[in-house]
């Protein structure tokens, strides 16, 4: 299926990092842009960065620069978003999402919900 | 690019219309802009992208207008399931940006 599958939820310390996958089975894995964005508790949606798995270079909001990581295994159809020095602001749900042919962000994973605390 | 999306809340009844704005800070190249759904506990819905293109499967009383720095959402006759809050995105420019939001409340 295109519908992206996330990985579950986790419980971090502050100053550690996070790893967050985004399995893709359906369609040209390489093709389609993957876009990872993160929504904390009751605020709205914010953008974390792009891959296009084929191209391999990512893109970052200037936030995140330096601090989030994103990959793709083609071989997996796996995508990866590893955020580090994770602080208490960055509890939060991440979504990744997949272009459509057309549609930008058009297929949703369910969400991963990362909590940060000590 | 800042999206400012207004107003904040949207109190109507089933039936009635909703006109949602989007204004950007700088003109949307190639009208690359898109609108989402987002109801409590799921991930956002795509609705429009290009500005007026419906996504597969979004009903036609949901359509979008707009280009340059000025961009709408119109739903033309509410059904209970629109009640939600919907964001608009710019998604040529990078670092890719959404507006705020407006929720769409049962009066």
């Amino acid at each position: 299926q295109v519908q992206p599958v996330q990985s579950g939820a986790a419980v971090k310390k502050p100053g550690s990092s996070v790893r967050v996958s985004c399995k893709a089975s359906g369609g040209i894995f390489n093709k389609y842009a993957i876009t990872w964005v993160r929504q904390a508790p009751g605020q709205g949606l914010e953008w974390i960065g792009g891959i296009i798995p084929m191209l391999g270079t990512p893109k970052y909001a200037q936030k995140f620069q330096g601090r989030a990581t994103i990959t793709a295994d083609e071989s997996t159809r796996t995508a990866y978003m590893v955020l580090s020095s994770l602080r208490s602001e960055d509890t939060a749900v991440y979504y990744c999402a997949r272009d459509g042919e057309r549609e930008p962000l058009y297929y949703w994973g369910q969400g991963t919900l990362v909590t940060v605390s000590s | 690019i800042v999206l400012t999306q207004s107003p904040g809340t949207l109190s109507l009844s089933p039936g009635e219309r909703a006109t949602l704005s989007c204004r950007a800070s700088q003109s949307v190249t190639s009208s690359s802009l898109a609108w989402f759904q987002q109801k409590p506990g799921q991930p956002p819905r795509l609705l429009i992208y290009g500005a007026s293109s419906r996504a597969t499967g979004i009903p036609d009383r949901i359509s979008g207008s707009g280009s340059g720095t000025d961009f709408t959402l119109t739903i033309s006759r509410l059904e209970p399931e629109d009640f939600a809050v919907y964001y608009c995105q710019q998604y040529h420019t990078s670092p890719l940006t959404f507006g705020g939001g407006t929720k769409v409340e049962i009066k």
